[in-house]
């Protein structure tokens, strides 16, 4: 089976700018979950995502939000980018929402905010 | 909400050398324990994991500790070679708050030839 896939790999963009990132998850897997990972702040939980519906969210501001298309394929997008959005954001698929569901994650978008 | 802490935040052990890494949690409802590796410019990977009605659990050099009562639990990593370097995270995931994973802060593990 193919792995979990991201694309991007690497963006560079300017404060005040929006991304999106997607991720393609494993075939079978359908829930999806995004993870901000900084020097400073560690891996940290941004949301997660079942059936097309957002079943968990993290502390991050609105600026930071989701979606699930019916093929659980992921995208997560920033808007109002600023200097400290700049991390490597990863996300992670498992076949369902139980806490004891193994997550595998992608490679990772590495984004950097000038 | 959990929170996990994990140390040591760096490790360095002789080829050979035995490491262990310690992490506690807060939440009692933690009922999964995956433990991640992550080298260098890759993707963090799973390498051994333990639920709560678990109290330890072996893979070849590998093996993860858990005591529900104290709310800790623990890596060992046997014979090390130059290649289990890494930076190792652990985590917890309870089913109160579905597949989120909280993380410990991660220990960067040196192991010299």
């Amino acid at each position: 089976k193919a792995g979990v896939t991201q694309t991007p790999r690497y963006l560079i963009k300017t404060r005040g700018q929006q991304v999106t990132l997607s991720c393609s998850p494993i075939s079978g897997h359908r829930s999806v979950s995004w993870y901000q990972q900084t020097p400073g702040q560690g891996l940290q939980f941004l949301f997660e995502y079942f059936s097309e519906t957002q079943r968990n969210k993290g502390n991050f501001p609105g600026r930071f939000s989701g979606r699930q298309f019916s093929n659980s394929r992921s995208e997560m997008n920033v808007s109002t980018l600023e200097l400290g959005d700049s991390a490597l954001y990863l996300c992670a698929s498992s076949l369902g929402l139980a806490a004891t569901d193994t997550q595998y994650f992608g490679p990772g978008t590495r984004l950097t905010v000038l | 909400g959990e929170n996990v802490e994990q140390h040591p935040s760096t490790l360095s052990v002789q080829e050979g050398d035995s490491a262990v890494i310690k992490c506690t949690y807060s939440d009692s409802a933690s009922n999964y324990f995956p433990w991640y590796k992550q080298e260098l410019g890759k993707r963090p990977q799973l390498i051994i994991d333990i639920r709560s009605n678990v109290g330890e659990k072996k893979d070849q050099r590998i093996a993860v500790t858990l005591n529900k009562t104290a709310k800790h639990f623990s890596l060992h990593i046997t014979e090390t070679q130059p290649e289990d370097s890494a930076v190792y995270f652990c985590a917890a995931s309870s089913n109160n708050a579905g597949n989120m994973l909280t993380f410990g802060g991660g220990t960067r593990l040196m192991v010299k030839p």
